[in-house]
């Protein structure tokens, strides 16, 4: 697609459910990046994706969080157990690098989660 | 680790120039982006650098100086739609990922 897309926009769940958010990267990008960002704070990383494989995990905040990437294109965030500190956006982001022009990430516009 | 920091507000008036400064310290270093991010919107890429020295792109320029971990994003002319905040990142050069710092709200005024 033109753009990267993520699904759904907003999302309010009861505490203790288990949610699932999506992104589509823009087609061909390779790396697919999972940030969060809570009220008035910066972009927290979450994981990276590398093709199918997800090389750096390092930012996902609990055991409750997981992430997968099927056929080098979309992506799923999984938090099971809902907590209320989990009420953030979440935003996906893909990037190219062509030609050695950095094209830097383009970012979907995230899902808001809201967690009650 | 990383780390980054940026001026949480700043206020400026129409027309006027602007100055948002970004230091950072930093383990391996791949760049430095700037971003802008209007309220209740995706963050859009503004600027890269990655060598030393000033990238002009229309009304916004950004400069880096990587011996003293230090950059700015410079915006002329301002515009009221250029009231948003505006977010310094560093890639690591290990991971790739970008680190974010917690951005500067930038308010224009008439």
């Amino acid at each position: 697609g033109a753009g990267v897309s993520q699904s759904p926009s907003n999302k309010v769940t009861e505490k203790g459910k288990d949610v699932e958010l999506r992104c589509d990267p823009i087609s061909g990008h390779t790396a697919l990046y999972w940030y969060r960002q809570s009220l008035g704070q910066g972009l927290e990383f979450l994981i990276y994706f590398q093709g199918n494989s997800a090389p750096d995990k390092s930012g996902l905040p609990s055991d409750r969080f997981s992430a997968e990437r099927t056929g080098g294109s979309v992506s799923t965030l999984t938090i099971q157990r809902t907590q209320q500190e989990d009420s953030a956006v979440y935003l996906c982001a893909s990037s190219l690098v062509m030609d050695n022009q950095e094209y830097g990430y383009t970012f979907g516009s995230g899902t808001r989660l809201t967690v009650v | 680790g990383q780390n980054i920091d940026q001026p949480t507000e700043m206020t400026a008036t129409e027309g006027a120039i602007v100055q948002i400064n970004c230091t950072y310290q930093t383990s391996g270093f791949n760049g430095l982006f700037w971003y802008q991010q209007h309220a209740g919107e995706a963050p859009t890429f503004l600027s890269y650098n990655v060598l030393d020295g000033l990238e002009e792109k229309g009304r916004f320029s950004s400069f880096l100086s990587r011996s003293k971990g230090y950059s700015y994003l410079l915006l002329k002319e301002l515009q009221m739609k250029d009231s948003a905040s505006y977010l310094c990142a560093v890639r690591d050069l290990v991971t790739d990922k970008l680190i974010f710092g917690t951005g500067t709200r930038l308010q224009v005024f008439p």
